[in-house]
């Protein structure tokens, strides 16, 4: 398994209140991923990183930064939490060695905005 | 973006029984990766299928790319309890670069002991 860890791995916070996940991996891959993941929606791309302090926007990417300052930290951070952002949170890694881009995910993270 | 659609939603049988899952688009794609996703945990790569009319094996899980490059199947024999899960299926959109994946919706299974 492809060493990728996320913390928290629950969360709940308020309504307006500033929260920042975090991934981090061990296996040196140049792309890092931002997923969330809700009924009837699927899996659905927020941001993502191809290398360190070089992002782009996602899907859904209204209401969320990253930040990656190491190849290894991938920084999620919800300005303003809102309950449409209850949600799970996945972060993958991909090397891109094969052009179908075959992506490794951490364990996620349940957040709950009250 | 293609529109990637994944049949049944949702599936529950019992052990010992075989069963078809699907992922169609209308458009064609370059390659299609199936996923298992078990509860609680993140999804995880099964195989990629890139040549049109491909099979891969994978112990009890057949994968199928069609002809066309249009769809692609996941068949498992004998299903298991620890077969449970959401199978996705992702492709690489044309547009935007290859760094991206689109994922399909998921077929739930739940396979009954």
């Amino acid at each position: 398994d492809a060493g990728i860890t996320q913390s928290p791995r629950h969360k709940v916070t308020e309504t307006g209140t500033p929260v920042t996940l975090r991934c981090h991996q061990t296996e040196n891959h140049r792309y890092m991923y931002w997923y969330r993941q809700d009924p009837g929606h699927g899996l659905r791309l927020i941001h993502y990183s191809y290398g360190v302090k070089d992002t782009d926007k996602g899907e859904v990417s209204d209401g969320y930064s990253v930040s990656r300052s190491k190849t290894e930290d991938f920084l999620l951070t919800l300005e303003s939490a809102t309950s449409s952002q209850t949600s799970v949170y996945f972060c993958a890694i991909s090397d891109r060695t094969s052009y179908s881009n075959e992506q490794y995910f951490g364990p996620g993270t349940r957040l709950t905005v009250t | 973006t293609q529109l990637l659609e994944q049949s049944p939603q949702f599936l529950s049988i019992q052990e010992g029984e075989n069963l078809t899952v699907y992922c169609n688009s209308s458009s064609v794609f370059s390659s299609l990766q199936w996923y298992r996703q078990e509860p609680g945990e993140g999804p995880v790569l099964l195989v990629t299928v890139v040549t049109g009319g491909e099979v891969k094996k994978l112990k009890r899980l057949t994968f199928q790319f069609g002809d066309a490059r249009k769809d692609s199947s996941l068949h498992i024999t004998a299903a298991q309890p620890g077969d449970t899960g959401l199978y996705l299926c992702a492709y690489i959109p044309t547009q935007g670069g290859s760094e991206k994946l689109v994922f399909g919706k998921g077929t739930k299974l739940t396979v009954n002991p």
